[in-house]
């Protein structure tokens, strides 16, 4: 079974930083990859996603992400974050192809990000 | 289309009651998804439906929980009993197939067991 590991639980800038979250998965085989967030008291909303081709991925509100396969990262970036990015956010994996007919889509732990204006 | 639509939004019960919670997908999504959130495990699977048929619940905690699909336009999660230790945020999601498209979430119900 695959598993997501997201490396800080709660990260504070201030506004116009550069953001970056880590998330690594641990899977054998090709998985489908995205990053969620959950603005606070509402429901997960997709930021982006990559299937396959250009391993760096731009996503709305001026994130994106890379995929770097030798490393199995997948991590969140955005340029300079603003007040608004207060949220947390939710890498996810999923196997691509299910042989056995379980697609179960794992979340990692989340990390909360908190932006200063 | 007006998204994946869960009621009720909050719940409060007794221990040892039943609670339903219900979710309606987007439609023409064949998959569906039910998913617990609390802040000591994130976010859980609990089961998932393609086609209106459960394909894994290995993630339903016991016993107490089971979940139904009668079509595809529908869907309940059941706890009876319930217990305080099943207080957390359930959140119903659906997909056009599993696997292959990116899940769309629901408003989630907090439940709160007293």
């Amino acid at each position: 079974a695959q598993s997501v590991s997201q490396h800080n639980h709660h990260v504070i800038l201030s506004e116009a930083a550069s953001l970056e979250l880590g998330c690594n998965y641990s899977y054998g085989g090709t998985v489908n990859l995205f990053w969620y967030v959950q603005y606070p008291g509402q429901h997960l909303q997709l930021l982006l996603k990559y299937f396959s081709g250009d391993p760096l991925v731009k996503g709305i509100k001026g994130f994106e992400a890379e995929f770097i396969k030798s490393k199995f990262s997948f991590n969140l970036r955005k340029p300079s974050v603003q007040w608004s990015d207060t949220a947390e956010y939710f890498c996810a994996v999923i196997p691509a192809y299910s042989g056995a007919g379980s697609y179960q889509l794992t979340f990692g732990k989340g990390t909360k990000l908190s932006v200063i204006p | 289309d007006a998204g994946v639509i869960q009621s009720p939004r909050h719940e409060v019960t007794e221990m040892g009651q039943e609670v339903t919670l219900r979710c309606k997908p987007i439609s023409g999504h064949n998959s569906l998804f039910w998913y617990r959130q609390t802040m000591m495990r994130g976010l859980e699977l609990l089961i998932y439906f393609n086609n209106n048929v459960p394909i894994d619940d290995s993630g339903m905690p016991e016993d107490r929980f089971s979940a139904k699909m009668p079509n595809a336009s529908f869907s309940t999660l059941k706890i009876q009993p319930s217990e305080p230790r099943d207080s957390a945020v359930y959140f119903c999601a659906s997909s056009l197939e599993a696997g292959e498209d990116e899940q769309y979430f629901g408003p989630g119900t907090r439940l709160t067991v007293t």
